[in-house]
């Protein structure tokens, strides 16, 4: 059964404070890891999507890297307008099987 | 291009009752995904279809079903209500099932 963790369940930062927000998983073969920003309300927009270890992608002062038992995001200078919940998603490669498994979210909250 | 659409966006019910909630994916993606959203469990997958197939089924009891049309176009339905349905019903779509998956705004249900 495919697993996945994220920690700290909640941060706060000031302005231009970098940190970073950790998925760690379990899966039995990985299809795709996937990271996901929901804002209160609304469903969840799409980010990244991570492939094999050693992978990264940036988008603005988003950057996210993958191990073969975690991946990071990692948030630079972040401003009000990034605090949302960050949730990460593994798909396994088992036969037939396209499901996400979801961990229960990083709150981020950034304070002017 | 035209995102995830859901209808009805929210939804107020009583136990027993039974409710079909409706899903129009991204123009030409093939593949939908349905999940429940709530505040304990986070995001849990219910179930997933391709080309009006349901490859993938979560662990959720018969009461859920749900079907896909010809346009790619997808209905939920959940019957003999219970308090703990009351949650945030999340669609998905993507190209194929191996690729990112874009949600859209959810319905939020309400049970009595």
């Amino acid at each position: 059964e495919d697993q996945v963790t994220q920690s700290p369940e909640a941060l706060r930062l000031q302005e231009g404070e970098s940190s970073s927000l950790n998925c760690s998983y379990t899966v039995s073969g990985l299809r795709g890891l996937f990271w996901y920003r929901q804002d209160p309300g609304k469903g969840p927009e799409f980010l990244f999507t991570l492939y094999s270890a050693g992978e990264e992608k940036e988008k603005e002062r988003l950057k996210a890297t993958l191990t073969k038992k975690e991946s990071f995001l990692h948030i630079t200078a972040p401003k009000p307008e990034d605090s949302a919940t960050y949730l990460c998603a593994v798909q396994g490669s088992g036969a037939g099987s396209y499901q996400l498994t979801f961990g229960k979210g990083t709150k981020l909250s950034v304070i002017p | 291009k035209a995102g995830v659409t859901q209808t009805p966006r929210y939804l107020i019910k009583t136990r027993g009752q039974q409710v079909t909630l409706s899903c129009s994916p991204i123009s030409g993606h093939r593949s939908v995904s349905w999940y429940q959203q709530t505040p304990g469990q986070g995001l849990q997958f219910l179930f997933e279809y391709f080309s009006e197939t349901q490859r993938n089924k979560g662990n959720f009891p018969g009461r859920f079903s749900g079907r896909q049309f010809s346009n790619s176009r997808s209905e939920m339905n959940v019957s003999t209500l219970e308090l703990g349905d009351s949650a945030l019903y999340l669609c998905a779509s993507s190209l194929n099932s191996n690729n990112e998956q874009f949600f859209g705004p959810g319905t939020r249900l309400t049970v009595l």
